[in-house]
């Protein structure tokens, strides 16, 4: 079956780094996407791998291995607003479907 | 700033109410979609559409219908609804498959009493 998997949830401090990993499993592969999702508000899209490596985005990078399916979020500088839950998603054979994880909930402690 | 707009944040609805929800983007994009979600799980798809008229199941079409009469709005249907229905519903849109990425609107939390 096609599966992605995510930690439950993490906690980091402020100005600190943070990883958070995605592994996946599915027939075929299109890309992986990372959502930020703050608590009672619309997912908003944070990146797009569809090549191995790192990608960065000023204090987020996202990091993809196709032969390991795996991917990670990495956060630096971490501040009080980054607390949200972040989604990963991967298409799969669909280029209309994604296949979601069931999100980390990142907390962020002063 | 691209826009997708659900037309109700809050619902309360009884068990056997026909419900409708409306979602309106602004950015002419082709896909539309309807998710929901729940604690612990990831999104799941309930159906999809590509153009005017055109719709395709999710993974979760039991119990609901969907309606694109234009390309800007896109109207998920609940005809009886059930408490297993309580849920948050998400709208999203589309525009180009090789970026793939979804503009959301922010949500429709429904109960089921």
């Amino acid at each position: 079956g096609q599966n992605i998997d995510q930690p439950t949830e993490m906690t980091a401090t402020e100005g600190a780094i943070v990883q958070i990993n995605c592994t996946y499993q599915t027939s075929g592969f299109n890309g992986l996407f990372w959502y930020q999702q703050h608590a009672g508000e619309a997912p908003t899209f944070l990146s797009y791998n569809v090549l191995d490596g790192l990608e960065e985005k000023g204090r987020f990078s996202s990091f993809l291995s196709r032969s390991k399916g795996y991917s990670y979020l990495l956060l630096k500088e971490l501040q009080m607003k980054d607390s949200a839950s972040y989604l990963c998603a991967v298409s799969g054979s669909s280029n209309y479907q994604l296949i979601w994880g069931a999100g980390t909930k990142l907390i962020i402690k002063p | 700033d691209v826009k997708v707009t659900q037309s109700s944040r809050y619902l309360v609805k009884r068990t056997g109410e026909k419900v409708f929800l409306e979602c309106v983007q602004d950015m002419d994009h082709e896909n539309m979609f309807w998710y929901r979600q729940d604690p612990g799980l990831g999104l799941r798809l309930i159906y999809f559409s590509y153009d005017v008229k055109m719709k395709e199941k999710g993974d979760i079409p039991e119990g609901y219908s969907v309606s694109r009469e234009k390309k800007e709005r896109f109207s998920l249907i609940l005809e009886s609804a059930s408490t297993n229905q309580t849920s948050m519903y998400l709208c999203a849109s589309q525009g180009f498959i090789s970026t793939g990425e979804l503009f959301f609107g922010e949500g429709s939390r429904l109960t089921v009493l």
